[in-house]
């Protein structure tokens, strides 16, 4: 079947420790997202990228970083530097090519930093 | 800068009962726009999307959707509601070029036996 994969789904890190959100996808799709969600907010972009090998700031990229080494990965790691990293984290890609179309997500990890 | 207004946050409403979620949008080409919904710790699910034609556009689950462009909003409807639809519903504009997706802060809803 394909889809995005999101690993773990719950992770739990120590303050201060940085940590690495895993998402893959064999959608063949060229564009990857990563979003935040907290209550009350939707969904905030951190990350984008188009094509491998490159990647743009979203809206809340401080504390943030990623690589886009391989099509089909998309790793998301959160840095001591994030303030406040406790959030529920999804991951999305798009086809990109070929026209417009919607965003397919993962399940998300829950991330909570004690 | 483009962005998306979900102006109610919670809405509650009896089962069987219509049902309008509100969605305004700022873009200033033509828009490209999704509704999502959300159960619980899950991902988001496509209900549906409009790109270009007619203005009334139908998803899965018996949802609908109106793009009115003068008015810059795309509002989502469903003529009965069911106890299954309760859920986070998110709408959403693709900005033309950068392939970027900016949501709405979401609006829950709540279904009452």
């Amino acid at each position: 079947d394909g889809g995005i994969t999101q690993s773990p789904k719950y992770l739990f890190r120590k303050e201060g420790q940085n940590v690495t959100l895993s998402c893959e996808q064999n959608l063949n799709h060229d564009a990857m997202y990563w979003y935040r969600q907290d209550p009350g907010q939707g969904l905030r972009l951190i990350y984008y990228s188009q094509i491998v090998n490159d990647f743009q700031k979203g809206d809340i990229a401080e504390g943030y970083s990623v690589s886009r080494e391989k099509k089909e990965s998309f790793p998301l790691t959160v840095t001591s530097a994030q303030k406040n990293p406790t959030a529920f984290y999804l991951c999305a890609s798009s086809p990109r090519s070929g026209g417009y179309t919607e965003a397919f997500f993962g399940q998300g990890t829950r991330l909570t930093v004690v | 800068a483009q962005s998306v207004t979900q102006p109610d946050i919670h809405i509650t409403v009896s089962e069987g009962a219509s049902l309008e979620l509100r969605c305004n949008y700022s873009y200033g080409a033509t828009p490209y726009l999704f509704w999502y919904v959300q159960s619980p710790g899950q991902g988001l699910q496509l209900l549906l999307k409009y790109f270009s034609g007619d203005t009334l556009v139908q998803g899965i689950k018996g949802f609908e959707a109106e793009f009115k462009r003068s008015q810059s909003s795309f509002n989502l409807r469903k003529p009965s509601v069911h106890w299954s639809d309760a859920a986070e519903y998110f709408c959403a504009v693709c900005t033309s070029g950068t392939y970027k997706y900016i949501f709405g802060t979401g609006t829950r809803l709540k279904v009452l036996a």
